[in-house]
């Protein structure tokens, strides 16, 4: 029963390049979370997608954007990149996106972004 | 906005003694709580979590305990071992536009000393 997944595992960028990175979510899971995790702080909401759509967006400036697939994977895409954007993004995926239900978020290894 | 307090932010035990991390949270609709463990390099890991219609859940070593009314809500690790050792973290459910977001405290780096 594989967990979630992510792609790639480091990555090395520059001031102003572009970035993607990639998240597979628990077979069965329809919704993909996305939070950065800054080193020694708690991870912090960037947005939710459930059904191909953004439901929700956290305090995150435009260069952040996302997408999901019709296999409820996704992508989380950081145009114009910074040395503040360098830090641990994470993916987790849950069974629903809303209500009272399974909510529980199960989170993907993370993909280490290092912003030179 | 929505807050997560978590305190202390560092905790040093003997092993087999229990150790206790206690959150705020400042969103009176948040229904929900989990507790997840991080260990060096690797992910959070869903430990335990509470839902905000129960006072106390427990599962082996591990318990958590919340009061709604003064909105905290606490981790119990007993017996506890060297491999509890790693950074916890809180969260809350809360509500941003139409999705439900996690909102974490700043981490509780436990040391479980031999």
């Amino acid at each position: 029963d594989a967990g979630v997944t992510q792609s790639p595992t480091h990555l090395i960028k520059t001031r102003g390049q572009h970035v993607t990175l990639r998240c597979s979510p628990i077979s069965g899971h329809k919704s993909v979370s996305w939070y950065q995790q800054v080193l020694g702080q708690g991870p912090q909401f960037i947005f939710q997608y459930y059904e191909k759509e953004e439901r929700g967006r956290g305090n995150f400036p435009d260069r952040f954007s996302a997408r999901q697939f019709p296999n409820y994977s996704s992508e989380l895409n950081v145009n114009a990149l910074l040395l503040g954007d360098s830090a641990l993004y994470l993916c987790a995926s849950s069974l629903i996106y809303s209500g009272t239900g399974r909510y529980e978020q199960y989170f993907g290894p993370g993909t280490r972004l290092t912003v030179t | 906005g929505e807050n997560v307090e978590q305190h202390p932010s560092t905790l040093s035990v003997q092993e087999g003694d229990s150790a206790v991390i206690k959150c705020t949270y400042s969103d009176s609709a948040s229904n929900y709580f989990p507790w997840y463990k991080q260990e060096l390099g690797k992910r959070p890991q869903l430990i335990i979590d509470i839902r905000s219609n129960v006072g106390e859940k427990k599962d082996q070593r591990i318990a958590v305990t919340l009061n709604k009314t003064a909105k905290h809500f606490s981790l119990h690790i007993t017996e506890t071992q060297p491999e509890d050792s790693a950074v916890y973290f809180c969260a809350a459910k809360s509500k941003i536009q139409g999705a439900q977001k996690l909102v974490f405290g700043q981490g509780t780096r436990l040391t479980i000393n031999p």
